[in-house]
């Protein structure tokens, strides 16, 4: 079975560029998440998706962050424009809903991302 | 959602058993215990998760006090491969809520 899948899996980026994250969850998963993971500190959630709705994004920076689930499969992250401090590593992970209980989140490797 | 607090950092040996504590005083009935464990350049994976008493895999064991005020992953016999950060998280995730990882505990094995 294939994982979470991301790319790019690293970008370089003058300040004031757009950028955009791409992110394809594993099959048959409903739940998607973004998570912003600065060096040395633990992941932070960005966006909660429930198939194609966004249902936590209150974290979210939307002055110059959104995001979008078309038709509740793979999912885009996008930036514009870039700050310094946006440089860090992009996360994506997916989980089984409908399930009782806590859920799994399968993680992809994540796009690391630095703005010069 | 429950806040925790787990070391910094530990080191260990090849062979040795690593018990992480974590402390979670703020725990919520319908909490569980998850434990990830992320490697560098990767995203973090899950290890175990449990609600009380004792939860054992093929990797590790989770244990589980009757106050649930907090918890110990062990993991036995630990190589040199199972130098990572690992992090303890609480919450129901009834939702599909994303939990909240905070610093992790980086474990240090050397040969």
């Amino acid at each position: 079975e294939a994982g979470v899948v991301q790319s790019p899996r690293y970008k370089i980026i003058e300040k004031k560029q757009p950028v955009a994250f791409w992110c394809n969850p594993i099959s048959g998963h409903n739940t998607l998440y973004w998570y912003l993971q600065n060096l040395g500190q633990g992941p932070e959630l960005l966006i909660r998706y429930e198939n194609e709705e966004a249902v936590d994004d209150s974290q979210l920076p939307k002055d110059r962050f959104s995001a979008e689930r078309l038709k509740g499969v793979d999912s885009t992250l996008k930036i514009q424009p870039a700050e310094l401090g946006d440089s860090a590593v992009y996360l994506c992970a997916s989980s089984l809903g409908g399930t009782s209980g806590p859920r799994r989140q399968f993680f992809g490797p994540g796009t690391r991302l630095t703005v010069l | 959602l429950a806040k925790t607090t787990q070391p910094i950092s530990m080191d260990s040996y090849e062979g040795q058993e690593v018990n992480i504590t974590c402390s979670h005083n703020n725990i919520a009935t319908n909490d569980y215990i998850t434990w990830y464990q992320q490697f560098p350049s990767q995203g973090p994976r899950f290890i175990i998760q449990g609600y009380k008493t004792k939860v054992t895999n093929e990797v590790a064991s989770l244990f589980i006090p009757a106050d649930r005020k907090s918890s110990t992953l062990s993991l036995p016999r630990v190589s040199l491969s199972d130098t990572a950060v690992y992090y303890c998280l609480v919450g129901d995730n009834q939702a599909g809520t994303a939990l909240i990882f905070g610093k992790g505990t980086t474990l240090s094995v050397s040969s």
